[in-house]
């Protein structure tokens, strides 16, 4: 069964620096959505992104954060300057159409120094 | 803003107990839900999903309702399994570019 894969599985940072979060979507979707769960807490949405833009972003989705897809495949999560409280398990979803399952990635868990 | 609430936070259950856990939402205008588990430190497994037009669906042991008109959903777990142990989370997909809000998660324990 086709899945999303996201890599690095794991990212440990200095604050202040930069990170690439990268996610492989499944083939043939079309929507792409970055999340984040900060530890203990809810899943967020962070963007989503459909036809190589941004559809909709979220208040946390600050001018430190970008999304792209540089080749065509894989969908990318920029964060220019991280924070300590940036420190979190980002996920990637994939979606072929609107209205249908998500599927999520197993995540990177991202952690600031 | 949709507001998304499971009850109870926690459920510690014998096995082979029937189990059911509650999702909430505040706005009824949604597209579909899902219920996910995820495992402590991973991803997120998806379970169900019922598009706003269905009332149920079933995967196994385990059924799903939706009452959109009351913002609820329920995820029915029969003869619960130690491998079910996990946290359950429900989200409801609304508004914009199908972005998902998710509740905080009941966090199911099965002893054996």
């Amino acid at each position: 069964e086709p899945e999303v894969t996201q890599t690095p599985s794991h990212q440990v940072t200095q604050m202040g620096q930069e990170v690439i979060l990268r996610c492989v979507p499944i083939s043939n979707h079309l929507y792409f959505y970055w999340y984040r769960q900060i530890l203990g807490q809810k899943v967020e949405f962070l963007v989503s992104f459909y036809n190589n833009e941004i559809s909709e972003k979220s208040e946390i989705f600050d001018d430190q954060f970008s999304v792209e897809r540089p080749d065509g495949s894989n969908f990318t999560l920029k964060i220019r300057s991280t924070k300590l409280e940036d420190s979190a398990m980002y996920f990637c979803a994939t979606e072929r159409e609107r209205q249908e399952t998500q599927y999520f990635g197993p995540g990177t868990r991202l952690l600031v120094l | 803003k949709q507001e998304v609430t499971q009850i109870p936070a926690a459920l510690s259950v014998p096995e082979g107990e029937n189990l059911v856990l509650n999702c909430s939402f505040t706005d009824s205008a949604i597209y579909n839900l899902q219920w996910f588990r995820q495992d402590p430190g991973k991803g997120l497994t998806s379970l169900l999903l019922i598009q706003s037009s269905q009332r149920e669906q079933t995967s196994g042991r385990l059924n799903a309702s939706l009452d959109k008109s009351s913002g609820r959903s329920t995820l029915y777990i029969a003869a619960s399994q130690p491998g079910d142990s996990a946290t359950y989370l429900c989200a409801v997909n609304s508004g914009g570019y199908q972005k998902v809000t998710f509740g905080t998660g009941t966090k199911l324990q099965v002893i054996p």
